[in-house]
């Protein structure tokens, strides 16, 4: 079974341009997590989605950042305009039912903005 | 937000050798998780801890939710190559937003052969 798929896998950008996450969660789960990991604040959830609808939105970091779900089978997650401090891994995962644990997740997006 | 402290921060150890890491907290939780994230990769769930006390184990790796359900621990016995990546401990937040998952910090493993 296909995994949680993300694209771009590498992406470098010059700062102020518009940088597109891609996300496809697996087949039937209803739940999407956008996350981002820096070497100095680790792990930090960014939204979540429960049947395409934004949920909790606390975690985004300004108005620069812009989450999407237009269907359950993908999500984008838009920097605009990208900043070199927006430079780290991000990552989409999905889960289905309610065990928090269950989470899925993709290889992740390696941003660089310059 | 609550915060998960984990240490050791980085391990370097010789193939063969047992790991042990382990993450405290201020807070008391319900749940407490194990994750390992190989190089880029994203994080994959080893073990899911329920109880107070409870130990489980999962091929080599073995860990333990606290009686004080302030703290986990994670084992590794006989470290092998493949072992290397980095360990997160995470816990859900507890009420309503239980979706939402704290990670610590991590430990970076390294396997020398």
């Amino acid at each position: 079974d296909a995994g949680v798929i993300q694209s771009p896998r590498h992406e470098v950008t010059e700062m102020g341009q518009e940088v597109t996450l891609r996300c496809k969660p697996i087949s039937g789960h209803n739940s999407l997590f956008w996350y981002r990991q820096t070497m100095m604040r680790g792990l930090e959830l960014l939204i979540y989605f429960n049947n395409n609808v934004p949920i909790d939105d606390s975690g985004m970091p300004e108005d620069r950042f812009s989450a999407k779900m237009p269907n359950a089978s993908f999500s984008t997650l838009k920097i605009q305009p990208s900043e070199p401090r927006d430079s780290a891994v991000y990552f989409c995962a999905s889960k289905t039912g309610l065990n928090q644990e269950t989470q899925y997740f993709g290889p992740g997006t390696r941003l660089l903005v310059l | 937000g609550q915060q998960l402290n984990q240490s050791p921060q980085s391990m370097f150890i010789q193939e063969g050798e047992d790991v042990s890491m382990n993450c405290t907290s201020s807070s008391i939780f319900n749940t407490w998780l194990w994750y390992k994230q190989d190089p880029g990769e994203g994080p994959v769930l080893l073990i899911a801890l329920y109880k107070a006390g409870e130990l489980t184990s999962n091929g080599r790796l073995t860990a333990q939710f606290g009686i004080t359900r302030k703290d986990s621990f994670l084992n590794i016995s006989a470290s092998i190559p493949s072992d290397v990546g980095i360990y997160f401990c995470a816990v859900p937040d507890s009420g309503g937003s239980n979706y939402k998952l704290t990670f610590g910090k991590g430990t970076l493993l390294t396997v020398n052969p």
